[in-house]
């Protein structure tokens, strides 16, 4: 059982579509992440979620919505596309609430396996 | 701003040497240091993590070195192997409060 799952796993997309990356969690976990690793490895936190609330927007353009229908979803919708926006997106998971402390737990951040965005 | 710094950016060492990979922050509230192990195609996964109440933490053949004073720390694998081969971060936040900083990466390639 795959603990954080992202779909699609690969997106090819022309500038200026209109994109969505899904994720899933089934580890029960309460707070849920997207994080943005660019050519050169460097991973910079975008959003989070705890609850399906949002706590965490870093600065990141406007055109990169996240939506939490339920917290063991959050999903990464991305407007007007940007040869710029072409990255690995991961989504994350943990118990641990970015905003708050929660006792009995690791603070793990869980990845899910990422998903290449090309945009041509 | 880059709160956490990683050096080297990659490494070379032969199976069976010590690899070391060091870190430094800038936010004294920092207490929580875990180190993130990632291979090709995957996500980055724990691979272990200290708090600032032990200098040293082992598992294995993986201890994190940490010093207060000079806000550094450090990973080093013992007996490298070519299956660690893979690109480390470091990481920092405030413990359950802020999210995690990641440092840049460190690609490791262990050669026979």
């Amino acid at each position: 059982d795959t603990a954080v799952s992202q779909t699609p796993k690969y997106l090819v997309t022309q500038m200026g579509n209109d994109k969505s990356i899904k994720c899933e969690q089934n580890l029960g976990h309460d707070t849920m992440y997207w994080y943005k690793q660019d050519s050169k490895k460097f991973l910079k936190i975008m959003f989070s979620y705890n609850n399906k609330e949002l706590i965490i927007n870093e600065t990141v353009p406007n055109r990169f919505s996240p939506k939490s229908p339920d917290k063991a979803h959050l999903n990464l919708h991305i407007n007007s596309l940007e040869l710029g926006d072409s990255a690995v997106y991961f989504c994350a998971s943990s118990q641990v609430r970015a905003g708050g402390r929660k006792s009995s737990n690791t603070g793990e951040l869980f990845f899910g396996e990422g998903s290449r965005l090309t945009v041509l | 701003q880059q709160q956490v710094k990683q050096s080297p950016q990659s490494l070379i060492v032969q199976k069976g040497g010590i690899s070391i990979i060091n870190c430094a922050y800038e936010n004294t509230a920092f207490d929580y240091f875990p180190w993130y192990q990632q291979f090709p195609g995957k996500g980055p996964a724990l691979l272990i993590a200290i708090r600032p109440d032990v200098s040293e933490k082992k598992e294995g053949r993986f201890t994190i070195s940490f010093n207060k004073s000079a806000k550094q720390f450090s990973l080093h694998i013992m007996d490298s192997q070519p299956g660690d081969s893979a690109t480390y971060f470091c990481a920092a936040s405030i413990w359950g409060n802020t999210p995690l900083v990641f440092g840049k990466g460190t690609r490791l390639s262990v050669i026979a």
